[in-house]
C-alpha cells in the first residue's frame, strides 16, 4: 500500500529531553511537510522540504529541527528549546503533478511532562 | 501566516447546500485556492482546488470571484458525515499553510 507512516502514534517524554518523530512515505513525492495542531486549533506549518537535502522554515520552526537525507524520510526533532511541545504532529507529502494534492499521515500525539 | 480568512463556525441542515466562504484578498496571480477538510483528529483530506475558473467534482463545487479575492466551497447536499473542519488554503509552489478553518456542523 502506498502512503505515509508516522511512528509512534503516541509518545511520552520528560521535559528537557529531545525527541524525534518519524515520517516515511513510499509515494515517491518530492515535497514533505510537518505541521503542529493544538486542541481546537488549525494546522501550523513547522518545516517543509521540497527536495532531498533542502528544507524551509514554516511559521513556528523555533525549537524544532528536521533533516531530509532520503526522499522517503523526513524526521522531525522536537528539542528541549521548544517551550510547549505537547501537541498533535502531522506529516504530509505533496504530489508532483496536478492537482498537487497533499497526503497526510495518521499523526503522532506527543505529550511532554 | 495563513493568507486566508474564514468564519470560525457554521451550521447547515442535513440535505441542504452548505456554502463555506473564504477571503483571500492578497492572492497573487500564480496562487491557487485549495480546500481541505479534517474529520476529528485525522489528517486533512483534499476536496477541490482552482485558479480562476469555477470547478466541480464529485465532492463539491468551488466558486471563485472574478477578482479572485474570495471563494466559496459548496457542498450541494450536506450529510451528517460532512461535519468537519474545512480549510481554505492559498498555494504557491510547495508552500501550503493552513489557517484556523471553519467548523461545519451538519444538523439532522
Amino acid at each position: 500500500d502506498g502512503g505515509i507512516t508516522q511512528s509512534p502514534k503516541y509518545l511520552f517524554r520528560k521535559e528537557g529531553q529531545n525527541v524525534t518523530l518519524s515520517c516515511e512515505q513510499n509515494l515517491n513525492h518530492d515535497a514533505m511537510y510537518w505541521y503542529r495542531q493544538d486542541p481546537g486549533q488549525g494546522l501550523r506549518l513547522i518545516y517543509y522540504s521540497q527536495i532531498v537535502n533542502d528544507f524551509q522554515k514554516g511559521d513556528i520552526a523555533e525549537g524544532y529541527s528536521v533533516s531530509r537525507e532520503k526522499k522517503e524520510s523526513f524526521p522531525l526533532t522536537v528539542t528541549s528549546a521548544q517551550k510547549n511541545p505537547t501537541a498533535f504532529y502531522l506529516c504530509a507529502s505533496l504530489t508532483g503533478t496536478d492537482p498537487y494534492e497533499q497526503y497526510f499521515g495518521p499523526g503522532t500525539r506527543l505529550t511532554v511532562t | 501566516d495563513a493568507k486566508t480568512t474564514q468564519p470560525p463556525s457554521m451550521d447547515c441542515a442535513e440535505g441542504r447546500a452548505a456554502n463555506l466562504p473564504c477571503n483571500h484578498s492578497t492572492i497573487s496571480g500564480n496562487e491557487y485556492v485549495y480546500w481541505y477538510r479534517q474529520i476529528h483528529s485525522q489528517g486533512p483530506q483534499y476536496i477541490i482546488h482552482g485558479l480562476k475558473n469555477n470547478e466541480t467534482n464529485e465532492m463539491a463545487s468551488l466558486i471563485i470571484t472574478e477578482d479572485r479575492k474570495s471563494s466559496t466551497l459548496i457542498l450541494p447536499h450536506a450529510t451528517l458525515r460532512d461535519t468537519a473542519v474545512y480549510y481554505c488554503i492559498v498555494r504557491v509552489w510547495s508552500d501550503m499553510r493552513f489557517g484556523a478553518g471553519t467548523r461545519l456542523t451538519v444538523k439532522p
